[in-house]
């Protein structure tokens, strides 16, 4: 079984300092992760994904995340916050089936991140 | 089209009847996917199209719930007799094949409130 959690239910920074969000994923097998952001009234959208490649994972708007297997994390982290970065932060785990078979995303419950000016 | 597009994008229904969403996926991508999206929650997946197949059906919360799928197009979820604690938004996401590292591309949703 796979699962995902959200350490932080909301994140509040002011703009122009750093953002950490964390995530913290269980799975059985070696697990693709990703991190979606949900603006209000839009549809989600993928801003980067780790798939066993490098463990630095680089996505747009300046977003990265790092994989560390030896602590089970993927925390997502932007240099700077800009006021269009507020909006709903979904990490999310895959793991495919042993017969190759695809399988769902599993998703953690969110985290609302809010900028300050 | 551009993008995955849903509809209708809001529904309000009274309690036990039954409501159909659709869900148009981005044009030659395999793979489809429903999931729901309580208030305050993360994303709680339903099913799972490859093709006009289902694999995975692990998540329909009820045998109220059914899908089904046209081909490689227009998926519908039906939901029966709804009641109150279907109200959610009803995600749909396409993605060119199937596989757990391929990106999906969802759709705007579906708010549905059951009165």
């Amino acid at each position: 079984a796979q699962s995902v959690t959200q350490l932080d239910s909301h994140v509040s920074v002011s703009e122009g300092t750093p953002v950490l969000l964390r995530c913290n994923y269980s799975s059985s097998y070696s697990p693709s992760l990703f991190w979606y952001v949900q603006h209000p009234n839009k549809g989600l959208q993928l801003l980067l994904k780790y798939t066993s490649a490098a463990t630095l994972v680089k996505g747009i708007n300046g977003f990265e995340a790092e994989f560390k297997k030896s602590e089970t994390s993927f925390h997502l982290t932007k240099p700077s916050a800009h006021m269009s970065d507020a909006a709903e932060y979904f990490c999310v785990v895959s793991v495919s089936g042993s017969s190759g078979s695809a399988r769902q995303l599993t998703f953690g419950s969110g985290t609302q991140l809010t900028v300050l000016p | 089209g551009a993008g995955v597009s849903q509809s209708p994008s809001n529904k309000v229904t009274e309690k036990g009847k039954d409501v159909e969403l659709r869900c148009d996926p981005i044009s030659g991508h395999t793979a489809l996917y429903w999931y729901r999206q309580r208030l305050g929650q993360g994303l709680e997946f339903l099913i799972y199209f490859q093709g006009n197949s289902a694999p995975d059906k692990s998540g329909l919360p009820s045998d109220r719930f059914s899908a089904e799928r046209t081909g490689e197009s227009v998926s519908t979820l039906t939901i029966q007799r709804t009641q109150q604690e279907d109200s959610a938004v009803y995600l749909c996401a396409s993605s060119l094949v199937g596989g757990g590292n391929n990106e999906q591309f969802f759709g705007p949703g579906t708010r549905l409130t059951v009165l």
